[in-house]
């Protein structure tokens, strides 16, 4: 069971808006910056950006996120059939000491 | 362009060690805090270890705690991992990541390509 909460699966055509939930508690995304992954069948994880605002160069526009309280989410718009992948969300967990990630959303593109 | 490159992984027996390595390129490596993340066949993200840039602190999952050592040589930027007594639920693929900063931890930014561990008898 993961400490951060998301979706199992999301979908969307082409074109479309999708947005994944990440959900924690005050110790993780409470206090500390939310960072999402994707991860393209059979590669590493690559980081999109964070809510502090750290995004690398590259990473399109059409990621964007959000965060309030002890959530956050992540939206894809302009969905590209390339957007199918698993998307983690991850936070530092002051009450753990130590990294705690969602369980990953499957985004697939119909 | 970071590059963050893994090595060490193999099939190993049950109660058997490994060390796996990370060698980091086009970064000043003692300024930036190091992290071990694995995945599991099948199965999503688990973070194991992480490092200060310094070395001076260190942070374990509970369920290596104990097992698994992390360890860095900044003056070859390169990052460890001494796993020990391995069990059958450490088969998995280990990514190296570098943190944002040297001793605090906001974002897993540039990860390596993972390397391969399979605890089987």
């Amino acid at each position: 069971q993961s400490i951060l909460t998301q979706p199992p699966s999301a979908s969307g055509t082409p074109g479309q808006r999708v947005t994944i939930s990440c959900s924690g508690s005050y110790s993780n995304i409470g206090v500390n910056a939310v960072s999402w992954y994707q991860q393209l069948p059979g590669r590493a994880p690559k980081f999109l950006f964070s809510s502090h605002n750290q995004r690398p160069s590259g990473v399109s526009d059409r990621f964007s996120g959000s965060k309030s309280g002890t959530s956050a989410s992540l939206a894809i718009s302009g969905l590209q059939s390339e957007d199918e992948a698993d998307y983690y969300c991850a936070a530092w967990d002051d009450k753990l000491i130590g990294w705690v990630f969602g369980g990953g959303t499957k985004l697939t593109v119909l | 362009e970071v590059q963050l490159l893994e090595s060490g992984g193999g099939l190993i027996q049950p109660g058997g060690s490994l060390r796996l390595s990370c060698a980091a390129s086009d970064l000043t490596f003692s300024n930036f805090a190091m992290s071990w993340v694995r995945q599991a066949p099948g199965k999503g993200l688990e973070w194991v270890s992480a490092i200060s840039g310094s070395a001076g602190s260190t942070y374990y999952a509970d369920p290596v705690k104990g097992r698994f050592t992390i360890s860095r040589d900044n003056s070859k930027n390169t990052l460890y991992l001494q796993m020990d007594s391995l069990r059958a639920e450490d088969t998995a693929v280990y990514y190296c990541a570098k943190e944002l900063y040297s001793s605090t931890f906001y974002t897993m930014d540039v990860w390596g390509q993972g390397t391969t561990v399979t605890v089987s008898s």
